[in-house]
């Protein structure tokens, strides 16, 4: 069964600072990945998306992730972090084929910026 | 472009009784995902609908019931609430059967506590 960790519950950084988060799935086969991000009160926001071609993708609000195959791992990035991007992020696995919606998702991890 | 929207957005109930929960896809989508989110955790699968059938279900009880309507829109239902039923219910659309484009629009989702 697929399954996606996020070893990190909590991180927190200072305005302008980069940024990681860490994300670990456990697939079959090659994934679909995401990104999204939940503020509060808020639904999910698609970040970014891997499908297939280059394992590095580029998503909204300047964040970008790395797809690497060798450690199972889709880790998400920000070379400078704003006071804005505190939110909740969430990593999920998808399946191979259209048609199926079934995302699996981590237990996200919780941004705090400090000013 | 409406989004996903849900309705409503916060509601209180009391153990054993029923609750129907509502949701109005983006437009342009075909297919609804429910999704449940405890407090503290990611968003749980539960079901997703297409040509108003269940397509695929997660590990929930049959208590969790749902329709979809030939205007695409849909209905998550629970029945004989129990506290830990408590959460964020997440509906998410997008278009089945696109290959390699299983994105989820989310909408911001309906708060429900069992008390």
């Amino acid at each position: 069964a697929q399954s996606v960790t996020q070893p990190d519950i909590h991180i927190t950084v200072s305005e302008g600072a980069s940024l990681e988060l860490r994300c670990n799935y456990s697939y079959g086969a090659t994934p679909y990945l995401f990104w999204y991000v939940q503020s509060p009160g808020q639904g999910l926001q698609l970040l970014l998306k891997y499908f297939s071609g280059d394992t590095l993708v580029q998503g909204i609000k300047g964040f970008e992730a790395e797809f690497k195959r060798s450690q199972s791992s889709f880790n998400l990035r920000k070379p400078s972090v704003h006071w804005s991007d505190a939110a909740e992020y969430f990593c999920a696995v998808g399946p191979e084929r259209g048609g199926g919606n079934k995302l699996t998702f981590g237990t996200g991890t919780q941004l705090k910026v400090e000013l | 472009d409406a989004g996903v929207t849900q309705s409503p957005t916060h509601l209180i109930k009391t153990r054993g009784q029923q609750v129907t929960l509502r949701c109005s896809p983006k437009s342009g989508h075909d297919t609804v995902s429910w999704y449940q989110q405890a407090l503290g955790q990611g968003p749980q699968f539960i079901f997703q609908y297409y040509e108003e059938e269940e397509r695929q279900r997660g590990n929930f009880p049959d208590r969790f019931s749902g329709h979809q309507f030939p205007n695409y829109s849909s209905e998550l239902n629970v029945n004989a609430l129990l506290l830990g039923d408590s959460a964020l219910y997440l509906c998410a659309s997008s278009l089945w059967g696109v290959s390699g484009a299983n994105v989820l629009t989310f909408g911001a989702g309906s708060r429900l506590t069992v008390l």
